[in-house]
């Protein structure tokens, strides 16, 4: 196992919802990353957190926001929840210096279903 | 054009067979490169880097080619257990963004 943990693992929201998702990451690990996995379609990009600063962004809307904790615990938040947000949310950490940056390991995913 | 390109298939292959799976990607900042592995329902495990230089870790031998900007992934004496999606990803360094740009997947299933 990867050691990082996200919670819950499965969601139901009815559309116009905000929806928090939250992801431990690996003992050690201060930057996490976040990506959105539609149906039959890779990873996409969300935004990056590291040591508690926004560290890049995906082609998402403002409406998709994070967190990250002094733990490096981190939180994704979606609000006004459209019917197309209904994929699995992946959080991937990773150490953050050197090569080790460049791997990253993933959570088991929170998979959303906006109704 | 997507950023990272790769066949959709299904490959389907018997027990044994050695199948290869082939990835382009465009933008020239792309610095490390990556194949992951994802079974059904299941998140993307890191499968193994891509060097320039080429590399193998048993049955699986990875390929780069900088000036083509293409990535392959060899399988040999494929297993039951090889099915899969397998991903193919980049690291871009633009600024602002250290993010993995990953391919749609390559789906592998392999067959008794």
């Amino acid at each position: 196992e990867t050691g990082v943990t996200q919670s819950p693992t499965h969601l139901i929201k009815t559309r116009g919802q905000q929806v928090t998702l939250r992801c431990s990451s690996q003992s050690g690990h201060n930057t996490v990353s976040w990506y959105q996995q539609a149906l039959g379609q890779g990873p996409q990009f969300i935004f990056q957190y590291y040591r508690e600063e926004e560290n890049g962004r995906g082609n998402f809307p403002p409406r998709f926001s994070g967190l990250q904790f002094p733990n490096y615990s981190s939180e994704l938040n979606v609000n006004a929840l459209e019917l197309d947000d209904s994929a699995l949310y992946l959080c991937a950490s990773s150490a953050g210096t050197g090569e080790a940056k460049n791997i990253q390991y993933f959570g088991a995913g929170t998979r959303l279903s906006v109704l | 054009r997507k950023e990272v390109e790769q066949d959709p298939g299904p490959f389907n292959v018997p027990e044994g067979a050695t199948v290869a799976f082939n990835c382009t990607y465009s933008n020239s900042a792309s610095q490390s490169f990556f194949w992951y592995r994802q079974d059904c329902r299941k998140e993307p495990k890191l499968l193994m880097s891509v060097y320039s230089s080429g590399n193998e870790d048993g049955r699986f031998t990875a390929q780069l080619n900088r000036a083509s900007q293409y990535i392959s992934l060899l399988i040999r004496d494929s297993k039951l257990s090889d099915s899969a999606t397998y991903l193919c990803v980049v690291n871009i360094r633009d600024t602002g963004r250290r993010a993995l740009t990953f391919g749609s997947g390559t789906r592998l299933q392999v067959q008794p």
